[in-house]
């Protein structure tokens, strides 16, 4: 199960407070992807990074910021605009188009 | 717009009853489909994918471009079966790849 790591595994935030989730691979994968998990939902797209400092929007990027400063690193911040933050967040990683996505063991954000 | 639809949110089976999990696309383009699991208290995983034509822990699935459909299937279903499982469709736009997931299905596999 190693190669991808998030922290930390449980995240509890006041509202109004920004929060940072982390994701750090070492697979040498080019690509990173940030899910949202919920019941019901199945997993929905925040943002996602092709290559070092680049990245796009997913489908609800709204609320969320991302950086891509390094291969290894795709750190996600839940920003105090995202009306509803409380959810079970996965970072996942692969090598080219068409690849297996590999994910990390999630991150689980409870707004207080 | 690029959709994948999982139409049954739980399925309750018996150990060694067929299971059929259910997975519809909507996408123009030449589709890759996957199928994801994940059992309890693991990462989500990738179970099989449709390029490579194999069966993984006795479960197949076949793409029907006619039908628009990739389910998932297995004969005789185990208990360790019990998990969620997601099915997931590749786009490529602009240059950037990205999956699309359904919304998952639970099965139970009872003993």
């Amino acid at each position: 199960d190693g190669g991808i790591t998030q922290s930390p595994k449980y995240l509890f935030r006041k509202e109004g407070q920004n929060v940072t989730l982390s994701c750090e691979q070492n697979l040498n994968h080019d690509a990173m992807y940030w899910y949202r998990q919920d019941p019901g939902q199945g997993l929905r797209l925040i943002y996602y990074s092709q290559i070092v400092n680049d990245f796009q929007k997913g489908d609800i990027a709204e609320g969320y910021s991302v950086s891509r400063e390094k291969k290894e690193s795709f750190p996600l911040t839940v920003t105090s605009a995202q009306k509803n933050p409380t959810a079970f967040y996965l970072c996942a990683s692969n090598q080219f188009r068409g690849d297996t996505q590999y994910f990390g063991p999630g991150t689980r954000l409870t707004v207080l | 717009a690029q959709r994948v639809t999982q139409p049954e949110k739980l399925l309750s089976v018996f150990k060694g009853a067929p299971v059929e999990l259910k997975c519809n696309y909507s996408y123009s383009g030449s589709p890759e489909l996957f199928w994801y699991v994940q059992y309890s208290r693991q990462r989500l995983q990738l179970l099989l994918r449709h390029i490579s034509r194999e069966s993984i822990k006795g479960f197949t699935a076949d793409l029907n471009k006619g039908e628009t459909s990739f389910h998932l299937k297995k004969p005789f279903a185990q208990e360790e079966d019990s998990a969620m499982y997601y099915c997931a469709l590749s786009l490529t736009q602009g240059g950037s790849e990205k999956l699309v997931f359904g919304k998952g299905m639970k099965l139970t596999v009872n003993p």
